[in-house]
């Protein structure tokens, strides 16, 4: 079965670090790639997404994520964390075409940024 | 713009009763997903509706069960709760089932 991997249950950062959640997938096929972000209190935002082209993605914030597939993972990353970046992040995946419209979460990386 | 909007956003059951969820999708959009995120996880995939019809489904149960209308609104069921259906309960929207997902605030399920 597929599944995905977030290898960092919660971060603790000090403002202006910089930062790099893992996220790791199992399926070997054509993939679409996401990250969503839950703001405390908050509904899941999409943060970022791969689907095809530049490996290199950028998205809202500051955030950028650099698929890797022959290592299977697409880390998310962040020169600069301000406290507002306090919130839990999800990396999901999706087997690309066909039918297989439905998301693979991993379990979740929980970021606390200290002022 | 409304973006995708679930009711009731909170819920308290006994074991064996019977719930529904509802999830009206982002204007615009035609297929409905349904998560499951218990606590301390990621989202996981219950079902997803296209053109009314029960297009995928991941490893829940017959209890779960949906429904899509003309408007594109969707409800999830669950029937003969147990505690440990206890879960936020999250509807995404798309345009078509393999575009990028929108999710909706979702609905807190408590079953005492």
């Amino acid at each position: 079965a597929q599944s995905v991997s977030q290898h960092n249950h919660h971060v603790i950062l000090s403002e202006a670090a910089s930062l790099e959640l893992g996220c790791n997938y199992s399926y070997g096929g054509t993939v679409n790639l996401f990250w969503y972000v839950q703001y405390p209190g908050q509904h899941l935002q999409l943060l970022l997404k791969y689907f095809s082209g530049d490996p290199l993605v950028k998205g809202i914030k500051g955030f950028e994520a650099e698929f890797i597939k022959s290592k299977f993972s697409f880390n998310l990353r962040k020169p600069s964390v301000q406290w507002s970046d306090t919130a839990e992040y999800f990396c999901a995946v999706r087997n690309y075409g066909g039918s297989q419209g439905n998301l693979i979460f991993g379990k979740g990386t929980k970021l606390s940024v200290k002022p | 713009d409304a973006g995708v909007t679930q009711s009731p956003t909170h819920l308290i059951k006994t074991r064996g009763q019977q719930v529904t969820l509802r999830c009206s999708p982002k204007s615009g959009h035609d297929t409905v997903s349904w998560y499951q995120q218990a606590l301390g996880q990621g989202p996981q995939f219950i079902f997803q509706y296209y053109e009314e019809e029960e297009r995928q489904r991941g490893n829940f149960p017959d209890r779960f069960s949906g429904h899509q209308f003309p408007n594109y609104s969707s409800e999830l069921n669950v029937n003969a709760l147990l505690l440990g259906d206890s879960a936020l309960y999250l509807c995404a929207s798309t345009w078509g089932v393999t575009d990028t997902q929108y999710f909706g605030p979702g609905t807190r399920l408590t079953v005492l």
